[in-house]
């Protein structure tokens, strides 16, 4: 089974500070997405990264995918409260005609005013 | 558009009973994905149904079922509930099938079984 590992698994930061969070795996992925979920709601989506390499950015928010396709980083500029959040990362395999997504732990980010 | 809607939004059972969840996606979405989520160990696949026919499975026992209606409306059964079943639910809905797709999640069932 693969496993995507996110960090930290915890991040507590002021207003302003930027931050980045990892999601690695040993394993490649077809396309990879970054969800964020606020509490007592489902997770959103923020972006799906497919070639290797690729950056993507969303306002403040820089989404890079590794070269290998293995692994993604998610940069936050100035980060703000209204950032504060669980972000998940979520791998898309496929074996054969079977075809499921890998979801990471997340990092639950507090951004404190 | 109206988003995916899951009721009820929070459930309290005791072990041994069975509980019925219900996922109402996105207008037009034909893919229908459910998670159980749970602290320790994040959002674990369930299954996913496209057209009324299971399409993917997660790996959790025989007790947890679902189906899928005409209307791509959704439920969730589980049955002789466990302690360690208490967790969110979550559905997911998609335009097309494949989870790897663009998910749509609804609010989530908190589950808390006594």
């Amino acid at each position: 089974t693969q496993l995507l590992e996110q960090s930290p698994q915890f991040l507590s930061i002021q207003e302003g500070e930027n931050l980045t969070v990892y999601c690695n795996s040993s394993s490649v992925f077809s396309s990879l997405q970054w969800y964020r979920q606020e509490p007592g709601e489902g997770p959103v989506l923020l972006v799906t990264v497919v070639t290797g390499g690729e950056v993507k950015k969303l306002k403040r928010l820089t989404f890079q995918f590794g070269d290998a396709r293995k692994d993604s980083s998610l940069h936050i500029t100035a980060a703000q409260p209204g950032d504060t959040g669980l972000y998940l990362c979520a791998g898309a395999e496929h074996a054969g005609n079977n075809r499921k997504l890998i979801w990471g732990l997340g990092t639950s980010l507090a951004v404190n005013p | 558009k109206a988003g995916v809607t899951q009721t009820p939004r929070y459930l309290i059972k005791t072990r041994g009973q069975q509980v019925t969840l219900s996922c109402s996606p996105i207008s037009g979405h034909r893919s229908v994905s459910w998670y159980q989520q749970t602290p320790g160990q994040g959002l674990q696949f369930l299954f996913e149904y496209f057209s009324e026919t299971q399409r993917n499975k997660g790996n959790f026992p025989g007790r947890f079922s679902g189906r899928q209606f005409s209307n791509s409306r959704s439920e969730m059964n589980v049955s002789t509930l466990e302690l360690g079943d208490s967790a969110l639910y979550l559905c997911a809905s998609s335009s097309i099938a494949g989870v790897n797709n663009e998910q749509f999640f609804g609010p989530g069932t908190r589950l808390t079984v006594l």
